[in-house]
């Protein structure tokens, strides 16, 4: 199964903070259609988990754009410029290139 | 508005089984393949597997296929997930969730049931 690693497994940030979520695979999430079915969520607390992005760096409708994702291959990157409270909660990274999907670990983003 | 609506779950005891429902509404659920996901107490995340929008298609975790079996009733636009020989291990949160976009993105998710596996 694909291995996904996430960094760090908590984030303290202040509002309006610039922070990133590494998340590294372990074997490269590119498909032989071309496309990387690397996706990132947010579970805020007491709610279930919604889609931010989708192939890596495609925002869900309704997202706001100081979200961004980035990556290739092993290595992507989930980044929020500028934090906002409504942005707390716990990141997931998952990929739907090899079954089974499999998930992050995941990163708690709490203030400091 | 796409809803995802799970019910069934509660406190089971070890051994037995279980079967879970999750209703859906707001787009057409037989165009969609449809997936269950499960969180520990702990917060890990695991896929369980999915099925085919007709039905026709399984896929599951390698390391449950044995014991849990996805179907769903395409005219009650609903989704079950069927628990057997359930093991403390499986305690946790189960969640519907759509692939709207066709990428395994988890694109929707339902609120979510949590099943207790205790004697």
């Amino acid at each position: 199964d694909v291995v996904l690693t996430q960094t760090p497994p908590t984030l303290s940030a202040t509002i309006g903070q610039s922070v990133s979520i590494s998340c590294r695979s372990s074997q490269s999430l590119l498909h032989s259609n071309g496309n990387t079915y690397l996706h990132w969520l947010l579970q805020r607390p007491g709610q279930s988990p919604q889609l931010l992005i989708y192939l890596v760096s495609r925002l869900e409708s309704g997202v706001p754009n100081r979200f961004s994702g980035s990556g290739s291959g092993t290595d992507f990157t989930l980044k929020i410029s500028g934090v906002e409270a409504e942005d707390l909660g716990v990141y997931y990274c998952v990929q739907g290139t090899h079954a089974p999907w499999t998930f992050g670990g995941g990163t708690k983003l709490e203030l400091k | 508005e796409v809803q995802l609506v799970e019910s069934g779950g509660g406190l089971v005891q070890p051994g037995a089984s279980l079967k879970l429902s999750c209703v859906a509404s707001g787009f057409t659920f037989s165009d969609y393949w449809m997936s269950w996901v499960r969180q520990t107490p702990g917060k890990t995340m695991e896929w369980i597997g999915d099925i085919k929008y007709d039905g026709s298609y399984t896929n599951y975790a390698p390391s449950l296929k044995n014991r849990f079996t996805i179907s769903r009733d395409n005219a009650k636009s609903t989704l079950y997930l069927q628990m057997s020989n359930v093991r403390s291990e499986d305690t946790a949160t189960y969640y519907c969730t759509l692939t709207y976009y066709g990428y395994n993105s988890f694109d929707y998710w339902g609120q979510g049931v949590m099943v207790t596996v205790s004697s």
